[in-house]
């Protein structure tokens, strides 16, 4: 069976630090990855997406990126972090075809900036 | 661009008793999907429930049901025989169809449920 795992579960970090979380999938090969934000008491907003290794594709421009070293590996980054990043960050992944109709979501990183 | 509208931000139910939440969407597509998600206090998304625009019926899915009215572009949950494991916060998405080669989800802001026992 498919499962998604994201790392860290919770990150409290300085502002103007850098920021790296990682999403990885498992028992499926070249799936939809996406990253999303949830700010406190709010509806999710999708940040990025990939449909393949170094495919990426930005839906709001913001101070972060995304990067796919890996057919199931999917990073958000920053260089320097603002206080607006805090919130909660969801994962997901869906596969191809008529597939990519379900995605599944990680447990979340939550992103305290300080 | 698709927008969704849940427009109960909180609701509340027995133990055992019924609950609908609410949820309309704007769209000018004629297929679509159509899901509710449900985030429990570990805040881990879960599918709780899927439609698919073209199909007439609605999905049902054991104590989960859909009131799907196309034409009204309403999309309505009902839960059944409440349970406290039911607390949570729901959230209506939508999918737009096929010509792209991703699913991205739009979704609503939310509805917080509680379950009273």
């Amino acid at each position: 069976s498919q499962t998604i795992h994201q790392w860290p579960a919770t990150l409290v970090q300085p502002v103007g630090s850098p920021l790296s979380l990682e999403c990885t999938v498992e028992g499926t090969s070249n799936p939809n990855l996406y990253w999303y934000r949830q700010a406190a008491g709010r509806g999710l907003q999708l940040l990025f997406y990939s449909v393949g290794i170094g495919q990426i594709s930005s839906e709001v421009p913001q101070n972060l990126s995304a990067s796919r070293p890996q057919d199931r590996q999917f990073i958000l980054s920053s260089k320097k972090l603002l206080l607006s990043d805090s919130g909660f960050y969801l994962c997901a992944w869906s596969g191809k075809g008529l597939a990519k109709n379900i995605q599944y979501f990680g447990a979340g990183t939550r992103l305290s900036v300080l | 661009a698709q927008t969704v509208t849940q427009s109960q931000p909180e609701m509340s139910v027995q133990e055992a008793e019924t609950v609908t939440l609410s949820c309309t969407y704007d769209t000018s597509e004629s297929d679509y999907y159509l899901f509710w998600y449900k985030q429990p206090p570990s805040r881990q998304m879960i599918l709780v429930i899927r439609q698919e625009a073209y199909k007439q019926q609605n999905a049902t899915e054991n104590r989960f049901s859909v009131n799907f009215q196309k034409a009204a572009k309403s999309f309505s949950l009902k839960i059944s025989d409440s349970q406290l494991g039911d607390a949570a916060m729901y959230f209506c998405a939508y999918r737009s169809p096929g010509g792209t080669s991703y699913g991205k989800l739009t979704f609503g802001q939310g509805t917080i449920l509680t379950v009273h026992p």
